[in-house]
């Protein structure tokens, strides 16, 4: 079965700083994988998703993650933090082939500071 | 932009009453999902669904819910007889596709007292 595990459940980086964000995933075939956010009182929006094309892929709000195979990383960055960034962070598998659910990590919030 | 929209944003209830928590997927959408988040934890598949038959469940959907889809545009998650521990966030998703992305909707708040 697949799985995700986000390292660090809270990150705070001072605005103007570099985000980052890791996840690692368990498959056993290659997955899909996905970066939601979710705002305080709000649901959750896809921030990108690797489908097997492109390793680098760039999602919403300057955000980007690259696919390593090789160390089974899908790790989330952003050159910049903005305030406006601070939210809850949640790295999701979808194995390929099926009518197939999400499968969550446990989420990093993310604190932004002055 | 099209959207996912959930009805009540918030609903109280009291154990051992039934809730029935509604979704209106987008519209053109033909996979539909329901997900629940306990505060502090992360989000829980329960349930997807397709050509009005579940397709997928998981152990935490048992015989006290169950999903429906009565009119072609709402999409329902009932549960039974409440428990405590049934207090949670639940999201409702959709999508295009079997292997597109899905869009979730601003999830019901349920507090079963």
């Amino acid at each position: 079965a697949q799985s995700v595990t986000q390292l660090g459940s809270h990150v705070s980086v001072s605005e103007g700083a570099l985000v980052l964000l890791r996840c690692n995933y368990s498959s056993s075939v290659p997955p899909y994988l996905f970066w939601y956010v979710q705002y305080p009182n709000q649901g959750l929006q896809l921030l990108l998703k690797y489908t097997s094309a492109a390793t680098l892929v760039k999602g919403i709000n300057g955000f980007e993650a690259e696919f390593k195979k090789s160390e089974t990383s899908f790790h989330l960055t952003k050159p910049s933090a903005h305030m406006s960034d601070a939210a809850e962070y949640f790295c999701a598998v979808r194995q390929t082939g099926t009518a197939s659910k999400l499968t969550f990590g446990t989420g990093t919030r993310l604190q932004v500071t002055l | 932009e099209p959207e996912v929209t959930q009805t009540p944003s918030h609903q109280v209830t009291q154990m051992g009453q039934e809730v029935i928590l509604r979704c209106v997927p987008i519209s053109n959408h033909l996979y539909f999902y329901w997900y629940r988040q306990i505060l502090g934890q992360k989000v829980e598949f329960l349930v997807s669904f397709y050509n009005n038959e579940i397709s997928e469940k998981s152990e935490i959907f048992d015989d006290q819910f169950s999903v429906e889809r009565p009119d072609g545009s709402n999409f329902t998650l009932k549960i039974r007889s409440t428990k405590l521990e049934d207090s949670a966030m639940y999201f409702c998703a959709s999508s295009p596709g079997d292997l597109g992305e899905q869009y979730f909707g601003p999830g019901t708040r349920l507090t079963v007292t």
